[in-house]
């Protein structure tokens, strides 16, 4: 079956320091592959989208990797302050039905920046 | 700014009643979303369209349906509504291969 998994329990770090989140999925073939922010009571913002041929991609302190020979996107926020703690989604719609295909979200990852 | 909308924000509502939530984008967007979410948990999306007339049920089987007559506007319906149903519905739109914009939800509450 398809799915998109993401670590489940709360990453916690330190200020300045760099988060990294993980996300894998299974029996899809993205053709593109998306990261939202969301917090508590409101719906998901759009961060970073990256392409199936695209390796990496930055934005400010953001930086997305897409391997689909691993079948993983790892997101990172280096220099990391207390106003990043939110739940971070990777979302992705599969290849061949970019115009007509389901956004699907994995489970998301919490993460909490201690000052 | 995101120009999607959602009404009502918060809804009590007893079992047995029927309602419909409203969402309504201004973008031109072709692709519309309903996502079903329970408060800490995962995104399930429950319906989606790619355009006017066409709508496709997502992966979390739902009791409830939508309709896409125009672009702009993309309703739920609950004939009759169970303490089940209670949770956040959160509405989305975009174009193919970019960004989805969502509104700010809607949190129903069955009793």
């Amino acid at each position: 079956s398809q799915k998109i998994e993401q670590n489940s329990e709360a990453l916690n770090i330190q200020e300045g320091k760099t988060a990294t989140l993980t996300c894998n999925y299974t029996n899809y073939s993205p053709a593109y592959l998306q990261w939202y922010r969301q917090d508590p009571g409101r719906g998901p913002v759009f961060l970073l989208l990256i392409r199936e041929n695209e390796k990496e991609k930055r934005k400010e302190r953001l930086k997305v990797t897409f391997d689909t020979t691993l079948k993983q996107s790892l997101f990172h926020i280096t220099a990391s302050q207390p106003a990043d703690s939110a739940t971070y989604l990777c979302a992705l719609v599969a290849h061949g039905s970019s115009n007509t295909g389901k956004l699907i979200f994995g489970q998301g990852t919490t993460l909490q920046v201690k000052p | 700014e995101a120009d999607i909308y959602q009404t009502p924000r918060y809804l009590v509502i007893g079992t047995g009643k029927k309602i419909t939530l409203e969402c309504s984008q201004t973008m031109g967007h072709d692709k519309m979303y309903w996502y079903q979410q329970d408060p800490g948990m995962e995104l399930h999306l429950i319906h989606y369209s790619y355009g006017v007339n066409s709508t496709e049920k997502g992966d979390l089987s739902s009791e409830s349906t939508v309709s896409r007559i125009r672009t702009e506007h993309f309703p739920l319906t609950l004939e009759s509504a169970r303490p089940s149903h209670t949770s956040q519905y959160l509405c989305a739109s975009s174009q193919a291969a970019t960004e989805a914009f969502f509104g700010q939800g809607t949190r129903l509450t069955v009793v």
